[in-house]
This record gives C-alpha cells, structure tokens and sequence, in this order.
C-alpha cells in the first residue's frame, strides 16, 4: 500500500461546481499535511496547509480527519483557472520527509 | 527577484552519457532538494542536502549523484547507471528541514534520453 493515495482522475467539472478530491495516508502518527496545485508542465505551488481544526481560503476549505486517515480539499465555484493537478503532500513523522501523493486531476469546463 | 533556477529547461542525452542538471537559488535557503517526476506519479526524492557540504540519499538515489559546495548551488549528476532516466526533475529548496512543508520548486528539467 502507498504512503499517500490519491484518486487520479480527471474530475471534469462545469464552471460553478463544486467538486472535493480525498487523500488518505497510512501512517498514524504524521504530523503535518498540505494541498499542492501543479499546472500541466510545471512544478508545483504550495496551496494551502491543513489544520487539524479545518481551514478556508476563499473558495478552498481543507480538512484533517486523523482517526479515517485522511485529508480532502472541497472547491467551491469552481472556475476554469482552478483546471490542475492537486498534490496531496504528508510529512512523515518518522523521517521528517515529505510524501506526495500521484496528484488529481481537475478539468474544468465552460 | 528571490527564486530557484534550474538549466537546462530541456534536455536530450544518448544512452551512456552522464548530464549534470543546474540548480541555482538566492533564497539564502538552507536545505535544497532533487525530486524525479514521471508522467501520472507523484514527486520521488533522490537527494537532498540540509547543509553545504552535507547531503543524504533519498528514495531514488541509485544511479545520480550530486555535490553541496556552495549554499546556493545543488547540481544533480543523472548517470549513464540510471536504468530510466527520462522524466521530469524538480529543485526544491526551504530555509530548514522538511518539516516546514512548504518547498519552493524551481520550473523544472525535462531529460529525454535517446
């Protein structure tokens, strides 16, 4: 089993949905979580961090459920700028690493 | 501007060569970091260096190397070992550890081998 899993997708979406992709990770004890977005063909950018409480940036809410094992990331309105590939990232507790996840893929369409 | 930058955007290699990939930042960070992307997977770590002169093996390591002389500099050696080389390899750099979470990447390499 991975460290970190990630349904890759596409999910095509139309303008204005709303659309959560999952991440579910396998070891208990990681400590810290975070939503990368990568465009086709270029490196990644740090989205947002995920706070155990849950937090909202504008139209992204991340969220931590530790005892299922897993973080989400729910778009609302989505726009067709959102259209990439977002990165679940765990910080492995035992080595300090970061994991990334395969990515999903969001499609959105006019 | 403050950045990471990686040369050559793309590059081709026949089998049998080494390529050296460039990797330059002016963050002032301190830990530097290669990553291996291929298509539909995630980032796998090859090496990363939390201080000059000092680097360690990551997941991936078999078949680069790489050198920390300078802080600023962390050039990734792709050997004709590597059994796969084509991919795409990111530069990453933080001001510590991993344990920040936020990497800063540069825009990338894409190495085609022949």
């Amino acid at each position: 089993r991975k460290e970190v899993e990630q349904d890759p997708g596409p999910f095509n979406v139309p303008e204005g949905a709303t659309v959560a992709f999952n991440c579910t990770y396998s070891n208990s004890a990681s400590q810290s979580f975070f939503w990368y977005r990568q465009d086709c063909r270029k490196e990644p950018k740090l989205l947002m961090s995920v706070y155990s409480s849950g937090n909202e940036d504008g139209r992204f809410t991340a969220q931590l459920n530790r005892a299922s094992q897993y973080i989400s990331l729910l778009i609302r309105d989505s726009k067709l700028s959102d259209s990439a590939t977002y990165l679940c990232v765990v910080v492995s507790s035992n080595t300090g690493k970061l994991i990334f996840g395969q990515g999903t893929t969001l499609q959105v369409k006019p | 501007d403050g950045g990471i930058t990686q040369s050559p955007k793309y590059l081709f290699r026949k089998e049998g060569q080494n390529v050296t990939l460039s990797c330059e930042q002016n963050l002032n960070h301190d830990a530097m970091y290669w990553y291996r992307q291929d298509p539909g997977q995630g980032l796998r770590l090859i090496y990363y260096s939390q201080i000059v002169n000092d680097f360690q093996k990551g997941d991936i390591a078999e078949g680069y190397s790489v050198s920390r002389e300078k802080k600023e500099s962390f050039p990734l050696t792709v050997t004709s070992a590597q059994k796969n080389p084509t991919a795409f390899y990111l530069c990453a750099s933080n001001l510590r550890t991993q344990y920040t979470g936020e990497l800063f990447f540069g825009e990338g390499s894409r190495l085609t081998v022949l």
